[in-house]
C-alpha cells in the first residue's frame, strides 16, 4: 500500500541550528501538507502546497519556515534558526486531486528537538 | 480564531458496548468533516468523513452530522480494545485549513 515517508524520524538539534525535514508524499497526489503536534497538544496545521507553490499558511508559518519540492518526489520543511519552542513531532501529510480535501494520508512524523 | 471543540476524556467504555465521541466547531463556513484515529505515538489515520447532514455508516462506525448546531459525532459500536486510541474531529473551514480538535482519547475496557 502507498505511503507518505518520513526523515529523519528523530532529529536533536541545538536552538539557533537549521533543520530540515524530509518527506516523499504518495506518488500520484497532488496536495501536499505539513503539520505539527508539540507533546500533549493538538494537530496544528502549518502549510499546505500545490502546483509548486504554497496554497494556504497558518500564523505559525512564519519567516522561520520554508518548504520546497526539491524534485518530482522529495517535499522538505526548514526551519532557518530553530527556537525551543519548535520541539514538537513534524507530520507530513498528501492528498490526491486537485481540490482541497481533508483526506489526508499522514506519514510517520519526524519528532524534532531543540535544544 | 476558528476552533474545534471535544471534550478530552478519557472516556471509558467496556468492550462491545457503543462509544459517541462528540465535537463542536464554530466556524458556520465549515463544509466538510473528519474523524481522525490517532494511537499514542503515531500519526493521525483518517476514519471517516462527512459533508453533509445526517448519518454516514461504515462497518462499525457511524458518523453524525449537524450543520444548524454545529455539531459532529462519532458512534463506534462493538467497541473493541484495538479501538483504544484518541480520536480527533477535524474541520476544513472557511480558511481552507484543515483544523484540528484536541482530540477525544478512548479506552476500551476488555
Amino acid at each position: 500500500e502507498p505511503e507518505v515517508t518520513q526523515t529523519p524520524s528523530h532529529q536533536v538539534t541545538q536552538m539557533g541550528q537549521e533543520v530540515i525535514l524530509r518527506c516523499v508524499p504518495i506518488s500520484n497526489h497532488l496536495y501536499f501538507y505539513w503539520y505539527r503536534q508539540i507533546l500533549g497538544q493538538k494537530v496544528e496545521f502549518l502549510v499546505s502546497f500545490y502546483n509548486n507553490e504554497i496554497s494556504e499558511k497558518s500564523e505559525i508559518f512564519d519567516d522561520q519556515f520554508s518548504v520546497e519540492r526539491p524534485d518530482g518526489s522529495n517535499f522538505t520543511l526548514k526551519i532557518r534558526s530553530t527556537k525551543l519552542e519548535d520541539s514538537a513531532m513534524y507530520f507530513c501529510a498528501s492528498s490526491d486531486g486537485t481540490i482541497l480535501t481533508g483526506e489526508l494520508f499522514f506519514g510517520e512524523g519526524s519528532r524534532l528537538t531543540v535544544l | 480564531q476558528k476552533e474545534v471543540e471535544q471534550n478530552s476524556g478519557p472516556l471509558s467504555v467496556p468492550e462491545g458496548a457503543i462509544a459517541s465521541l462528540n465535537c463542536t466547531y464554530s466556524d458556520r463556513g465549515s463544509q466538510s468533516f473528519f474523524w481522525y484515529r490517532q494511537y499514542s505515538g503515531k500519526s493521525p489515520e483518517l476514519i471517516m468523513s462527512i459533508y453533509s447532514n445526517g448519518d454516514k455508516e461504515d462497518g462499525r462506525f457511524t458518523a453524525q452530522l449537524n450543520k444548524a448546531s454545529q455539531y459532529v459525532s462519532l458512534l463506534i459500536r462493538d467497541s473493541q480494545p484495538s479501538d483504544s486510541a484518541t480520536y480527533l474531529c477535524a474541520v476544513i473551514g472557511s480558511a481552507r485549513q484543515l483544523t484540528f480538535g484536541s482530540g477525544t482519547q478512548l479506552t476500551v475496557l476488555p
